[in-house]
C-alpha cells in the first residue's frame, strides 16, 4: 500500500538559514509526488509537483525538492528561511491514474529571529 | 473569488446532532474531494466525485456520512449522529479532470470546515 513518511514532526531553524524537510514515500509505480504548505486556518497549498523528469524540481516562494528513487524520497528545501515560512509542511504522494492522493503526518516549521 | 470555497468555516454541535457541510469547487474542475484531517495528521483521504458520481468512498466514511454532488458542481458532506471522534477539519479539494493534462493530479483545497463535536 501507499505510504509517506515525514520522519521530523517539527523543525526548529534560525531566519537567513538553509532548510530540508525530509520525506520517504513507498509506492509500486513511478509515483506523482507533491510538497504542500498549510498555514493556520488556511487551506494546503501546493508548493511543487513531481511527475516525471528532472529529478529537481522548483516550486513557489523559492522552494526546490529533489526526486531520489534509490532512497525513495522527494526531500524539500530552500536556501534561505524567512519568518514567513513558519508553517506545516506536507508530502503527498498521488496514485498514477487513480483517485486518491495520500499524505503524510506533517512537519511543523518554526523560524527563530 | 475563483478557488474552491466551504461553509461554514467553523461548526460546534453537540453529540448526536447531525451537520452538514457545502463545498463549492472550482467552476471548471469535474473532479471532487473530501478529506478529514485530524490534529497533528495529515488529510485523510474520504471520497471522491467525478462529475455527480461517487466512485470511490475510504472505509473511513461509516454509514454515518454521506456525501453528495447533485448537479455535478456543489457538494454537501452530511454527518448524522455526530460522534465526539468526528470532531476534525474537513477539506474539499477539486482538480480539472484528464483533458487539462497541466492539471493533471494537482488538487485545489478550500479553506476546510473546523468540527467541534461537544
Amino acid at each position: 500500500a501507499q505510504s509517506v513518511t515525514q520522519p521530523d514532526i517539527h523543525i526548529t531553524v534560525s531566519e537567513g538559514a538553509s532548510l530540508e524537510l525530509r520525506c520517504n514515500y513507498s509506492y509500486g509505480a513511478t509515483p506523482y509526488l507533491f510538497w504542500y504548505v498549510q498555514s493556520p486556518g488556511q487551506g494546503l497549498q501546493l508548493l511543487l509537483k513531481y511527475f516525471s523528469g528532472d529529478t529537481l524540481v522548483q516550486g513557489i516562494k523559492g522552494f526546490e525538492a529533489e526526486f531520489k528513487r534509490s532512497q525513495s524520497s522527494f526531500n524539500l528545501r530552500k536556501p534561505s528561511v524567512h519568518w514567513s515560512d513558519a508553517a506545516e509542511y506536507f508530502c503527498a504522494v498521488g496514485e498514477t491514474g487513480g483517485f486518491k492522493t495520500i499524505f503524510g503526518a506533517g512537519t511543523r516549521l518554526f523560524v527563530k529571529a | 473569488d475563483t478557488g474552491v470555497s466551504q461553509d461554514p468555516r467553523h461548526k460546534i454541535t453537540k453529540r448526536g446532532q447531525n451537520v452538514t457541510f457545502r463545498c463549492d469547487p472550482i467552476s471548471e474542475h469535474n473532479r471532487l474531494y473530501w478529506y478529514r484531517q485530524t490534529l497533528g495528521q495529515g488529510p485523510e483521504f474520504l471520497t471522491y466525485f467525478q462529475n455527480e458520481a461517487q466512485l470511490e468512498k475510504s472505509r473511513l466514511l461509516s454509514d454515518r456520512f454521506s456525501a453528495e454532488r447533485p448537479k455535478g458542481s456543489f457538494s454537501t458532506l452530511e454527518i448524522q449522529r455526530t460522534e465526539q471522534g468526528d470532531s476534525a477539519m474537513y477539506l474539499c479539494a477539486s482538480k480539472a479532470g484528464l483533458a487539462d493534462p497541466r492539471s493533471y493530479n494537482e488538487q485545489f483545497f478550500g479553506p476546510g470546515t473546523r468540527l467541534t463535536v461537544l
